[in-house]
């Protein structure tokens, strides 16, 4: 079964307004991750904002915040003032508890990928 | 600030050749992961490692192995490459069991003719 859902497989944006990503998941531990990852058109994989499923405010790392409303599982990253470097791949994840004490599995969605246009 | 460090960068293998995938990190972390990302889809983890001397599979281990040399290096190998294998190989590391962070190295892009 499917654990992270991004709707948008794509959204174009102008520059300078502010962006939602949307994420859906699905777990029944009652503890939990989730998180942001960037992946520009070089590759890599960069960390953007993480929120722990008891952590009572939302989450934020800058321009980036995690809009987290836990009774519908969702967990939306919100860019404010996009600009063009921000266009990229973004990737939500999950983590779930692993077979082995303490190890600690990611799941990732399918990924958006985000366009800012001048 | 060297992070997570994946050699090689790029291969081209034959079918059934083997190749072995090398990732070291110096941020002392207990935990690493290897995962591998297919056109237009996320992340797939193949196999992991919470501890030096511990592995376990993931999601799509099937004709891959893994060995845990020392709690720096995580390495991968494919015993007998097929074109499914063609893929981007990530490699990461993470700090604590509780927030698990990951970080990751650039990737190593393989392709299996």
């Amino acid at each position: 079964a499917q654990k992270i859902t991004q709707t948008q497989p794509g959204m174009f944006v102008q520059e300078k307004e502010a962006v939602t990503l949307d994420c859906t998941y699905d777990t029944s531990d009652p503890s939990y991750g989730l998180f942001w990852y960037k992946q520009p058109s070089s590759g890599e994989m960069i960390f953007l904002i993480y929120q722990g499923s008891y952590d009572q405010q939302n989450a934020t790392e800058g321009r980036y915040s995690l809009n987290f409303q836990k009774a519908r599982k969702s967990a939306n990253l919100v860019i404010s003032a996009s600009q063009l470097g921000d266009s990229a791949m973004y990737f939500c994840a999950m983590r779930e508890a692993g077979a082995i004490q303490g190890a600690q599995k990611l799941v990732f969605g399918q990924g958006t990928r985000l366009t800012i246009n001048p | 600030n060297a992070g997570v460090t994946q050699t090689p960068k790029f291969q081209v293998l034959k079918t059934g050749q083997s190749m072995t995938l090398q990732c070291a990190q110096d941020m002392n972390h207990n935990s690493m992961y290897w995962y591998r990302q297919d056109p237009g889809m996320g992340l797939r983890l193949i196999y992991y490692s919470a501890s030096e001397g511990t592995t376990d599979k993931g999601e799509v281990p099937n004709g891959y192995n893994v060995s845990r040399l020392n709690k720096r290096e995580f390495s991968l190998r494919l015993e007998s490459a097929a074109p499914s294998q063609t893929s981007v190989y990530f490699c990461a590391s993470s700090e604590s069991w509780f927030k698990n962070i990951q970080y990751f190295g650039a990737g190593t892009r393989l392709s299996v003719l």
